[in-house]
C-alpha cells in the first residue's frame, strides 16, 4: 500500500545546511511535496517536483528526487531560526487523495 | 487568489457535546475538500474528502460526519463529542493539479 516515512526530529545550528529526508512506496507517484508547518497553524506548501524530475532548486530550498530508490529530499541552506517547524513529506498518484508522512520536527539552535 | 477559512479557530467542549466546525474557500469553483485531524504531536490523519456538493467519502470510522451543502463550505459535525477527538483539525482543498492548500486550522479540546 502507500506509506510516507521520515525521522521524527532533526536538530542543526543556525547558519548549517539542514536535510530532511523521506521514502514512500508507491512508485506511480506523479508529485511529491513538502509542506511547512509552524506551531499552531496550518500547513503552507514549499515546493512540490514531478516525479520525473531529479532536482528542483527555489532560493534556499532545494529538492531531491531519487526515483529508483523511492526517496526524497529536502535541503535547506543556510538554516535560520525562523525555518524551525514541523516538515511534511506528501505523495500524490493522480488520485483524489495525498498521503503525508508523519512530519519532521526540525529544531534550529542558535 | 483563492483563499480557505475555518472557524472557530479555538473550541472548548464538553464530553458528549455537538460539534460543528465550518470550512469555507473562495476564488475556486467545484474544489475538492478534505477535513484532517492531527492529534499533539503526530501527523495528519485523514477523515473525509468531497469531491462535490452532497458526496462525502468517510475514511475512518467514528462518531463524526462530514457535509457539503455548498460548493465551496465544508462541516465536520459530531453529536456526542468524545475526549479521544481532541486535536488540531485541518480543512484543504484541491483544484485540478491536486495539490492541497490547507487552512488555519480550528484547534478543539474536550474536557
Amino acid at each position: 500500500g502507500e506509506d510516507v516515512e521520515q525521522s521524527l526530529f532533526l536538530s542543526v545550528r543556525e547558519g548549517d545546511s539542514s536535510v530532511i529526508n523521506c521514502t514512500y512506496t508507491d512508485s506511480s507517484s506523479t508529485y511529491l511535496y513538502w509542506y511547512k508547518q509552524e506551531p499552531g497553524a496550518g500547513l503552507q506548501l514549499l515546493t512540490y517536483i514531478f516525479s520525473n524530475m531529479d532536482m528542483k532548486q527555489d532560493q534556499r530550498l532545494t529538492v531531491l528526487l531519487n526515483k529508483k530508490d523511492k526517496h526524497l529530499s529536502l535541503r535547506i541552506a543556510d538554516t535560520q531560526t525562523g525555518d524551525s517547524a514541523i516538515y511534511f513529506c506528501a505523495e500524490n498518484t493522480g488520485g483524489f487523495k495525498t498521503i503525508f508522512g508523519a512530519g519532521t520536527r526540525l529544531f534550529v539552535k542558535a | 487568489s483563492q483563499t480557505i477559512h475555518q472557524w472557530p479557530a479555538t473550541l472548548v467542549q464538553p464530553v458528549g457535546s455537538p460539534l460543528s466546525l465550518e470550512c469555507t474557500v473562495e476564488g475556486t469553483s467545484n474544489p475538492n475538500l478534505y477535513w484532517y485531524r492531527q492529534a499533539a504531536g503526530r501527523g495528519l490523519q485523514l477523515l473525509f474528502y468531497s469531491v462535490g456538493i452532497g458526496q462525502i467519502s468517510s475514511e475512518v470510522p467514528q462518531n463524526l460526519s462530514a457535509s457539503r451543502p455548498q460548493d465551496r463550505q465544508f462541516i465536520l459535525s459530531s453529536k456526542k463529542l468524545l475526549l479521544s477527538d481532541s486535536g488540531f483539525y485541518l480543512c484543504a482543498w484541491t483544484g485540478t493539479g491536486g495539490t492541497q492548500y490547507f487552512g488555519p486550522g480550528t484547534r478543539l479540546l474536550v474536557l
